[in-house]
């Protein structure tokens, strides 16, 4: 079963903020996070393991909360570079990293 | 490093018709997966192959098979083609043992008639 992504679709002007919310109703190993751009592949941003730390660099973040089965991507001052599908793709056994992924969360940044 | 090369880039076919869709990486990665994506519904696993030798099947393998022919390369096939098969289909690879993220190619867009 595919993991629920929220919002579906998010607008934000320059320099604002944005969660992106995922959540799985299996036990979860891993999560990944992708940004895929109109036309292109999706390109991982961030991977997420069960044990792990908060991870993130600049002003894209995560976290996983392993107990409830969610995991969140935080972008702060967002860019025009930010726009852009988001998914997350979770994976249920160490070893074995075929992922299920979110329907996506659209993210729009205008100036 | 061309990382993950699809081929073709696009391709009509006619309902009944077959093909295969090629993938080739140079990363070295054990792992590669094939997997379809339709507007709404996000990235689905088709078929994936944890290591040379091995392949297994994903969430929607029907109407599809795959041959690992190396470690380089993991090929999908549509046998007899069907409309609901129109898709974007993305091949992606990683090292096995799960810390690593995918790297994808650039995609097929496949329509069929």
């Amino acid at each position: 079963q595919q993991p629920v992504q929220s919002p579906q679709a998010v607008i934000l002007r320059e320099g604002e903020d944005a969660v992106i919310n995922c959540s799985s109703s299996k036990a979860l190993y891993s999560v990944h996070w992708y940004r895929q751009k109109h036309g292109e592949a999706p390109v991982f941003l961030m991977i997420l393991l069960k044990g792990g730390e908060q991870k993130g660099h600049d002003k894209i973040s995560a976290s996983f909360n392993e107990k409830k089965q969610q995991s969140s991507l935080y972008l702060t001052a967002s860019q025009l570079s930010y726009s852009g599908t988001y998914f997350c793709g979770t994976g249920s056994n160490f070893g074995n990293e075929k992922l299920t992924f979110g329907t996506g969360t659209r993210l729009t940044i205008i100036p | 490093n061309a990382g993950v090369t699809q081929t073709p880039k696009f391709q009509v076919l006619k309902t009944g018709q077959s093909m295969t869709l090629q993938c080739a990486q140079d990363m070295n990665h054990n792992s590669m997966y094939w997997y379809r994506q339709d507007p709404g519904m996000g990235l689905r696993l088709i078929y994936y192959s944890a290591s040379e030798g091995t392949t297994d099947k994903g969430e929607v393998p029907n109407g599809y098979n795959v041959s690992r022919l190396n470690k380089r390369e993991f090929s999908l096939r549509l046998e007899s083609a069907a409309p609901s098969q129109t898709s974007v289909y993305f091949c992606a690879s990683n090292m096995y043992r799960g810390k690593h993220g995918y790297t994808f190619g650039s995609g097929t867009r496949l329509t069929v008639v």
